[in-house]
């Protein structure tokens, strides 16, 4: 399978814990796009990686959250202290550099449950 | 800032019968992406269909059809002959295509409408 991936699919903790999730995206694809839904909404994006720099991060992104991508290969993000209000769905998606056709790569996505 | 509006929570048809989807969306750009996604109770997100800004031609695939209209700004999806498996939530999404920007691949995405199917 050379799709996106995400693990863990489901992540149940308690709050005040921290977590991570991992994502690789497709091999050849430089750009990483981390976004969170909550149920019955859009996904919001939260940020954006360009090989390994980081271009832009969503002002819903608190400074509990990192995300990181090392080596330009797989990214993790992170929520410290984690919050009842950070339950959602992570969703992660990669695409082409310039000259793609637009299209994002989503992965299955991590399920955060913060009791 | 872009702004997507899908102002349709639900809709409804029958099996083998027509369905329109609506989206509209806000930008001060001329060239750019619209995308349909289909979002199955998987929740793995599925592209259904792609149109490019600056192509006047409404894009098609297979049952699925756009109503693209550049100055009002809306961006309908058509589902012909629906079937038991398109039924799942819909997002209309708006990404830009200037190269190079910041914000070059980010897809914005509208609130959404969850299409049943009914046999």
């Amino acid at each position: 399978d050379t799709g996106v991936s995400q693990n863990p699919r489901h992540k149940i903790t308690k709050r005040g814990q921290n977590v991570t999730f991992r994502c690789d995206p497709i091999s050849e694809h430089n750009r990483l796009y981390w976004y969170r839904q909550t149920l019955g909404q859009g996904p919001e994006f939260l940020t954006y990686f360009q090989n390994e720099a980081q271009l832009e991060k969503s002002r819903l992104l608190s400074d509990r959250f990192s995300a990181e991508r090392p080596k330009g290969s797989f990214s993790t993000l992170e929520i410290q202290r984690t919050e009842q209000g950070d339950s959602a769905m992570y969703l992660c998606a990669s695409s082409p550099g310039t000259g793609g056709t637009g299209k994002l790569f989503f992965g299955s996505g991590t399920q955060l449950s913060v009791l | 800032a872009q702004t997507v509006t899908q102002s349709q929570p639900e809709m409804s048809v029958q099996e083998a019968e027509t369905v329109t989807l609506s989206c509209t969306y806000d930008t001060s750009e001329s060239d750019y992406y619209l995308f349909w996604y289909k979002q199955p109770p998987s929740r793995q997100m599925i592209l259904v269909i792609r149109q490019e800004a600056y192509k006047q031609q409404n894009a098609t695939e297979n049952r699925f059809s756009v109503n693209f209209q550049k100055a009002a700004k809306s961006f309908s999806l058509k589902i012909s002959d629906s079937q038991l498996g398109d039924a799942a939530m819909y997002f209309c999404a708006y990404r830009s295509a200037y190269a190079g920007g910041t914000s070059y691949g980010k897809l914005t995405f509208g609130q959404g409408t969850i299409l049943t199917v009914h046999p």
